[in-house]
C-alpha cells in the first residue's frame, strides 16, 4: 500500500526535453527527499526539503531542480534531459526526527 | 561524518539456508538503525528498525540487534525462502548529524535458489 506516489514510472525521452518527475506523499509528512539509484543499486541524495518553501542539493551533484509549494507535492524538474540522466529516480518522505524513510516505487527514465 | 558499511554481494543462497548480512555503522551520538528491502521494480520498503542499543528489531522472520559496542546491526534469517529475493539495505538516521539525513550502505543483493 502506497501512501507515497510517484509518476511516471517509466519515461523515456529524447535529449534535450524538459522533463518533470512527479512526487506526492498523503502522509502530512515535512521531509522530503530524491534519491538517484545507479545500476550497481546504490542510493545517492539529489535533493532534499524539510517544509514549504525549503529546499537544499543533497551529496551528489545533479543538474535538476526541485520545489516545494505544498507539503504533500515534491517535483522534480530536468530543464534539459541527456543521456547522463539515464537512472531510477526514488522520492521519499519520513515524519518525526529519527523516523523511517517511506519511498515511492520509482521512476525509471531513460534518455536517447 | 556518518557511515554505513554492509557485506558486499552479490549473496546466493539455496532454500531454507540461514541468512547473515554484515553491518556496520560510525556515527556520532545515538542513531536509529534500519534494514530496508528493495524487491525488483519497486521501491525501498522499511523491513525493520532499532532506536537504542540492544534493541532488537524483526519482521518476517528477519531480525537485526543494534550493539553499539560493535557498532553493528547485522541482518539474520533463519530459513530463507525464494521470494526472499531482493536488494537490502542498512542505513542509519541521527538527529544531531547531517541535518537528520539517512546515510545508506551500498546495499547487498540476495538471490535465493530453490
Amino acid at each position: 500500500e502506497a501512501d507515497i506516489y510517484q509518476t511516471p514510472r517509466y519515461l523515456v525521452i529524447g535529449t534535450g526535453k524538459k522533463i518533470t518527475l512527479e512526487c506526492s506523499q498523503t502522509m502530512g509528512h515535512d521531509k522530503m527527499y530524491w534519491y538517484q539509484q545507479d545500476p550497481g543499486m546504490e542510493l545517492h541524495l539529489i535533493h532534499y526539503s524539510y517544509g514549504v518553501n525549503s529546499t537544499e542539493k543533497g551529496d551528489l551533484s545533479s543538474e535538476s531542480t526541485v520545489s516545494r509549494i505544498r507539503t504533500e507535492h515534491f517535483p522534480l524538474t530536468l530543464e534539459s534531459a541527456r543521456p547522463s540522466h539515464t537512472s531510477q529516480y526514488l522520492c521519499a518522505s519520513s515524519g518525526q526526527v529519527n523516523s523511517p524513510l517511506h519511498f515511492g516505487n520509482g521512476t525509471r527514465l531513460t534518455v536517447t | 561524518g556518518n557511515s554505513v558499511t554492509q557485506m558486499e554481494g552479490p549473496v546466493t543462497l539455496s532454500e531454507e539456508a540461514f541468512l547473515t548480512i554484515n553491518c556496520t555503522y560510525t556515527a556520532t551520538g545515538y542513531p536509529s538503525l534500519f534494514w530496508y528491502v528493495q524487491y525488483p521494480g519497486e521501491g525501498l520498503q522499511l523491513l525493520l528498525k532499532a532506536t537504542k542499543a540492544d534493541d532488537k528489531g524483526s519482521n518476517k522472520g528477519f531480525e537485526a540487534t543494534y550493539r553499539k559496542e560493535t557498532t553493528s546491526f547485522h541482518l539474520e534469517k533463519g530459513s530463507v525462502q525464494v521470494s526472499d529475493s531482493a536488494v537490502y539495505f542498512c542505513a542509519l538516521s541521527a538527529y544531531n548529524t547531517n541535518a537528520g539525513k539517512s546515510t545508506f550502505g551500498d546495499g547487498t543483493t540476495l538471490t535465493v535458489k530453490p
